[in-house]
């Protein structure tokens, strides 16, 4: 079983469309949660940065976090064309003193937005 | 802004070849990263780096080394490529910390024939 599954898709919504986009765990070590976002023939950018359960908003993206379920998502409202991308989440232990961004990545949502 | 320069956008090697594929970042980085990414596994980690000559394996270093002589550049190398290894590589770097972001390169589409 892998540590991070994420539902592949893919996934095709109209223009102004609310998305949600999803990820479990099954290690309670994770506790640095992310959202990157690839365009198509370009590398993962991040997107959103959460640590510990609860919601962060930026603009039109909302991640949230509920370690008591070990489930992430990720919803943007008012989804547009530009939008059209794989998105992955990734998770990363604290190792103490050292962190070596090591993450974990979900196999990653393929989205498309249409006019 | 950051950049993370990969050398080659699309690579095509035969079975038995040694690949080399080069890592650049512009930013000092401490940390540099090899994953490979396939449709419906994610990403995985080949190997990484924090700090030059030091290297710890990932999560699937099998078939893989690295190469880290100067902090700015990081090589991953396939000592014999295999058909197995055909894949889409991306090059990764940080600062570190806890909330580190990772800065990726475009990727080198690896095919192996």
């Amino acid at each position: 079983q892998k540590e991070v599954e994420q539902d592949p898709g893919p996934l095709s919504v109209p223009e102004g469309a609310i998305v949600s986009l999803n990820c479990t765990y099954s290690n309670s070590a994770f506790q640095y949660f992310m959202w990157y976002r690839q365009y198509s023939r370009k590398g993962p950018e991040l997107l959103m940065y959460t640590y510990s359960s609860g919601n962060k908003e930026d603009g039109r993206f909302t991640a949230q976090v509920d370690k008591s379920s070990k489930y992430i998502s990720l919803f943007i409202r008012d989804s547009q064309p530009s939008d059209s991308a794989t998105y992955l989440c990734a998770m990363k232990r604290y190792a103490g003193g050292t962190s070596y961004g090591k993450l974990t990545f979900g196999q990653g949502t393929i989205l498309t937005v249409h006019p | 802004d950051v950049k993370v320069t990969q050398s080659s956008r699309y690579l095509v090697k035969r079975t038995g070849e040694k690949v080399f594929l080069e890592c650049v970042q512009d930013m000092d980085h401490e940390n540099m990263f090899w994953y490979r990414q396939d449709p419906g596994l994610g990403l995985r980690l080949i190997y990484f780096s924090y700090d030059v000559k030091m290297k710890e394996k990932g999560d699937i270093p099998e078939g893989y080394s690295v190469s880290r002589e100067k902090k700015e550049r990081f090589s991953l190398i396939l000592e014999s490529a295999s058909t197995n290894q055909t894949s889409m590589y991306l090059c990764a770097s940080s600062f570190g910390g806890a909330n580190e972001k990772l800065f990726f390169g475009s990727g080198t589409q690896l095919s192996v024939l």
